[in-house]
Formats: C-alpha cells, structure tokens, sequence
C-alpha cells in the first residue's frame, strides 16, 4: 500500500470548515484512499473512502485530485467534538489491515 | 444495528498472568482484525481472521500471543504470560468483506502490574 504524508497538527475555528489534506503521490490505481479519525483514546472511526472521484456522506466531503496524488478530507461546519487525529490511509481493494501513520492532530476550537 | 462490541473495556492482570480479550463482530461481519495501540504511539495491525481461519496474522508477536475466530461466539485474542510491554489499548474491528471499510469497536485497556 501507497505511504500517506500528512501535516502533524491543523486548527480550526468553531462553526468553520476544516479542510486536512494528504499527500499519496506513490498511489497506484486500484487503491482507495480512506480516512479514519481517533477522538482520545476511543476506538477508531470510519469516515469516509473513495477511488477517483469525490465523495460525500453526512461526516465529511473528500475530494481528491486527478492525478491522484493527493486528497482533501473537508468536514464543513467544524464543531468541538470534531478535535480528534485523523488518519489519511491508501489501501488497494484486496488489501486486510490498514496501516495507520502519525495522522493530523485536528484541535477545534470556539 | 449493535456495533462491534468488546469485553471487557478495562482488564488487570499481574505480571505471568493470561489475558484473554473478546470481540464480537457487527452482524452479518465475517472478518474480524484485531489493532494494538501502546502508550503514546499509533495503531498497529495484529491479525487479520474470518470465521475460523487465520488469514494475516503478520503482525503478531511470534510468541505469548493467539488468537481465534470459531464458528459460534466471539473472536478471542489471548496472551500468555503477559509482560509490562502488553500494557496497551487493544482494539478489535470487523468488516462484511475485505478490502472493504473497517468499523471498531470501544478496545480494551490491558494494564499490566
């Protein structure tokens, strides 16, 4: 599975949108790139994943670009319960485990 | 729809001692991975099983440390003998398919004295 590089820590007003981006330039193209966040020390959670084209659900938007090298995790209307580290992952469809990295330590803040 | 649920949340045991943590899978879920996360690092995968195989087990330590998925009931990760080091938050996930997204559970907190 393709490496992720992703920025340590972001910030981001209350009420605003967060936008964390990921970098996945070695990407080949049967791997989908999926994002996970751990608020504390609770189990992780599914956001959202996506191949080629843009995704939304009722979490988040991801869009990532035509290339594909890299992708952006949109949460539009941050709240408090949103800080929490998100994890950026690549990962082909026949892929077992995830491999989380350091992730982005988002802190939301009023 | 439960989530995937894990037993129990919080566990103590001495040093020498077994553990042994339960996972039930979502409904309808036949594949079930199992995550470590030490104090102050990232998750880690452990084993990867469907209903009474081992599939990935890749990353779990060549001694101490089992794990199983019967036909009835939960998925079972044991450690023997446990040590200091296994102190660390263990967390379990379960998919219908593979390749396909994970969904955790809450984990259980493995503290050894």
């Amino acid at each position: 599975d393709a490496k992720t590089t992703q920025p340590p820590s972001m910030d981001c007003a209350e009420g605003r949108a967060a936008n964390l981006p990921c970098n996945h330039s070695t990407i080949s193209g049967n791997e989908y790139v999926y994002w996970y966040r751990q608020i504390h020390s609770q189990g992780p959670q599914y956001i959202i994943h996506g191949l080629k084209n843009n995704e939304t659900n009722e979490m988040a938007s991801l869009i990532i670009t035509e290339d594909r090298k890299s992708s952006t995790l949109i949460l539009p209307h941050a709240t408090l319960r949103d800080t929490a580290v998100y994890y950026c992952i690549v990962r082909g469809q026949a892929g077992t485990a995830l491999i989380f990295g350091k992730g982005t330590t988002l802190s939301v803040s009023s | 729809n439960a989530g995937v649920m894990q037993n129990p949340r919080h566990l103590v045991r001495r040093r020498g001692q077994e553990a042994r943590l339960r996972c039930s899978p979502m409904k309808g879920h036949s594949h079930v991975y199992w995550y470590r996360q030490l104090p102050e690092e990232g998750l880690k995968f452990m084993v990867y099983l469907q209903k009474e195989n081992i599939i990935d087990e890749s990353g779990m330590p060549k001694e101490r440390f089992s794990a199983e998925f019967p036909k009835e009931g939960p998925s079972i990760l044991r450690i023997q003998q446990v040590v200091r080091g296994d102190s660390a938050a263990y967390f379990c996930a379960s998919s219908p398919n593979t390749g396909t997204e994970q969904y955790f559970g809450p984990g259980t907190r493995l503290t050894v004295t």
